[in-house]
């Protein structure tokens, strides 16, 4: 079974600081899916970014970037310079290949509530 | 951009009574998902449609939820007779048809509900 941990389920920081969401990931599957999501207050999830098991490069995204290492199961999000519009809560998930014809099912960590403070 | 629809936004009922959510997901999206986001958890699963066809439904509550996709574009979720413990938010997501988990969910606002 598929299993998704954010250790962290609050972090607080002042504007401008750098701050890594840790996400850690159990799967049987040699190919899988890798995703983060951020919900605003709003609600809606928004997604981020994906990644699949083979492809470990680290990606950055203006101020976001993720490392992926498949060694010790782990896909953290890296905030640089963060702002108060990235206060949210951030989601990562697992999809699994179970070539079964359709599209699968997210298993979601319980996700980091990030505050970012003026 | 295009966009996954829900309504309504929010619902408060009274324990047992039924209600229903609405989802229109991106237009051309085969694949249709239903999630249960109860407060300060993540979300999760409750069904999953590819075109018309349940292709996952095994952690839905079938003894008093139901949901459709009676021609493959929009759903509807129903809970009747709503417990207390149903308070949540519901999410609808949508994605292509590409199978293998590649592709990726995009989620609609989603329907807050309060059981009273």
């Amino acid at each position: 079974a598929q299993k998704v941990t954010q250790a962290q389920t609050e972090i607080s920081v002042v504007e401008k600081e750098d701050v890594t969401l840790d996400c850690v990931y159990e799967t049987r599957d040699t190919t899988y899916y890798l995703f983060w999501y951020k919900q605003p207050p709003s609600g809606e999830l928004v997604f981020l970014i994906r990644r699949n098991s083979f492809d470990e490069q680290n990606e950055i995204s203006g101020r976001y970037s993720w490392n992926f290492q498949k060694s010790t199961s782990s896909f953290n999000f890296t905030i640089t310079a963060s702002q108060v519009v990235d206060s949210a809560v951030y989601f990562c998930a697992l999809s699994e290949d179970l070539n079964n014809n359709a599209g699968n099912m997210l298993t979601f960590g319980g996700g980091t509530r990030l505050m970012v403070k003026p | 951009e295009a966009e996954v629809a829900q309504s309504p936004r929010y619902k408060i009922t009274e324990k047992s009574q039924a209600v229903a959510f609405w989802c229109d997901p991106i237009s051309g999206h085969a694949t249709l998902y239903w999630y249960r986001q109860i407060l300060g958890q993540g979300p999760e699963l409750l069904v999953q449609f590819q075109d018309e066809s349940v292709v996952d439904d095994s952690q839905l509550p079938k003894d008093r939820f139901s949901a459709e996709r009676l021609k493959g574009v929009d759903s509807t979720l129903k809970i009747q007779p709503a417990e207390l413990g149903d308070s949540a938010m519901y999410l609808c997501a949508s994605s292509p048809w590409a199978g293998q988990g590649k592709e990726t969910q995009y989620f609609g606002p989603g329907t807050r509900l309060l059981v009273l």
